[in-house]
């Protein structure tokens, strides 16, 4: 079974704190993402990454940096941490060798178990 | 217009009852379409992919297709209270292997 795993499950920071949320990968995937979810929002994607040391911004990477110096992890960082980053952190990884009948790459996530930030 | 949408519901289904849920998506290109399950405190879980026109069936779950009119929608037979999670609709940007997301439906099962 694939696992992704994060490393905090809660945590509590101030205001201009720095944050780091660390996501590790066991099934060696390619393709890794970051993504927040906040009630009536859904899940909104921040950061994505095809390789290591690649990355991409997603939909809302205001805010937010990417670090990717391995494949099996993919650290999203919160340089000074704000009260509307509040919010829980989804990680997921995903093999692009699947593929759909018409030849595309199809987007079965698996997601880590998130990590639940609040910033006061 | 929003990429994935769904009725946030909550949808209340009786307990044995079939539920239906729906998902419109904005573009056409689009190839993959999934469903995944979230219960409340959890991460999402790979329910359900439907790559083709038509219906796919596992087990209590199937999701139905229609690219042309541009919906996916996934029925749960013989709905039990541990059915009741909110379910998410994503849809593959055909641009950039990433996954679009609906705001889900929450199911609710009553006994």
């Amino acid at each position: 079974d694939v696992k992704v795993t994060q490393s905090s499950r809660y945590l509590v920071k101030r205001t201009g704190e720095k944050v780091f949320l660390e996501c590790v990968q066991d099934m060696d995937h390619e393709n890794m993402f970051w993504y927040r979810q906040d009630p009536g929002l859904g899940l909104r994607l921040i950061y994505f990454s095809y390789d290591v040391k690649m990355k991409e911004k997603g939909d809302i990477p205001e805010g937010y940096s990417v670090s990717r110096e391995k494949k099996e992890r993919f650290s999203l960082i919160l340089e000074s941490a704000s009260t509307n980053q509040t919010s829980m952190y989804l990680c997921a990884s995903t093999s692009p060798g699947r593929r759909t009948p018409s030849g595309r790459h199809t987007g079965e996530l698996f997601f880590g178990e998130g990590s639940r930030l609040t910033v006061l | 217009q929003k990429e994935v949408e769904q009725n946030s519901g909550p949808l209340s289904v009786p307990e044995g009852a079939i539920a239906s849920l729906n998902c419109t998506y904005s573009d056409r290109g689009s190839q993959s379409f999934f469903w995944y399950r979230q219960y409340s405190g959890k991460s999402p879980e790979l329910i359900m992919s439907i790559y083709s026109n038509g219906d796919k069936e596992d087990g209590r779950f199937t999701a139905q297709l229609n690219k042309a009119s541009q919906y996916v929608s996934l029925l749960i037979r013989d709905s039990q209270p541990s059915d009741s999670a909110t379910y998410l609709c994503a849809v593959n940007s055909p641009t950039a292997s990433k996954l679009t997301f609906g705001t889900g439906t929450r199911l609710q099962v009553t006994l």
